[in-house]
């Protein structure tokens, strides 16, 4: 299976600031099929972004997706105050689906 | 907007079956574009993909799982269920059941998601 890593592992930022957020994959993703999720506490996962740069219905540009073969990442190029979460990807070219372990960006 | 929730028993014995349910609303299950399915996060960390079934019945399960999971689905009452059996402590998770969106040949991203349901195993 492919083993996605994201780095880091924790962020700390400012609201303002641009954040970027790195997903590796153990092999190529096959057709950039790699999906970027935000979570919240005590909430369920929601899409950002598939296929590796669509932004999902209703999600804010400033949330970009960028990336294809092994090395994929989500940028958030102005931080608000809603954006500090934990940012899960998700690869779904090659059975079975993985997750990353995440990334928690927290306020600095 | 379609909803998805899960419900079920939040405490099940070691070596049991763990069985949850999802009711589908504000939507059809038997849409054929789309394919719905069951995910886990275990306290304090990532998320785990269980498996996905067709309206039709056809399932694709985790091989990692696969010897103690069956997804079903009940296309009267727009549900579709989990069993996970012989379970242990590790299948201490939140379950979340979650509507899989569709690519050639394949599944895609996974939107929306149930809330989850906090699953124990414990005697």
């Amino acid at each position: 299976e492919i083993v996605l890593t994201q780095s880091p592992g924790t962020l700390s930022l400012s609201p303002g600031e641009r954040a970027t957020l790195s997903c590796r994959a153990s092999e190529s993703v096959k057709s950039s099929y790699l999906a970027w999720y935000q979570q919240k506490p005590g909430q369920a996962p929601r899409v950002l972004i598939y296929g590796a740069s669509s932004r999902a219905t209703g999600i804010p540009d400033r949330f970009s997706g960028s990336g294809s073969g092994t090395d994929f990442t989500l940028t958030i190029s102005r931080l608000e105050p809603e954006d500090f979460a934990v940012y899960c990807c998700q690869q779904y070219g090659s059975s079975p689906i993985t997750f990353g372990q995440g990334t928690r960006l927290e306020i600095k | 907007q379609l909803q998805l929730q899960e419900s079920g028993p939040g405490l099940v014995k070691p070596s049991e079956t763990l069985s949850l349910t999802c009711t589908v609303s504000s939507g059809s299950i038997s849409s054929s574009t789309y394919y719905w399915g069951w995910i886990r996060q275990p306290p304090g960390k990532g998320l785990e993909w269980i498996g996905y079934i067709y309206y039709s019945g056809s399932t694709y399960y985790n091989p990692s799982l696969k010897s103690r999971v069956t997804i079903s689905v009940d296309t009267s009452k727009n549900q579709f269920s989990l069993k996970l059996s012989s379970v242990t402590a590790a299948d201490t998770a939140v379950y979340y059941c979650a509507r899989h969106h569709t690519r050639p040949f394949g599944v895609a991203q996974i939107d929306p998601w149930g809330q989850g349901t906090l699953v124990t195993v414990s005697s």
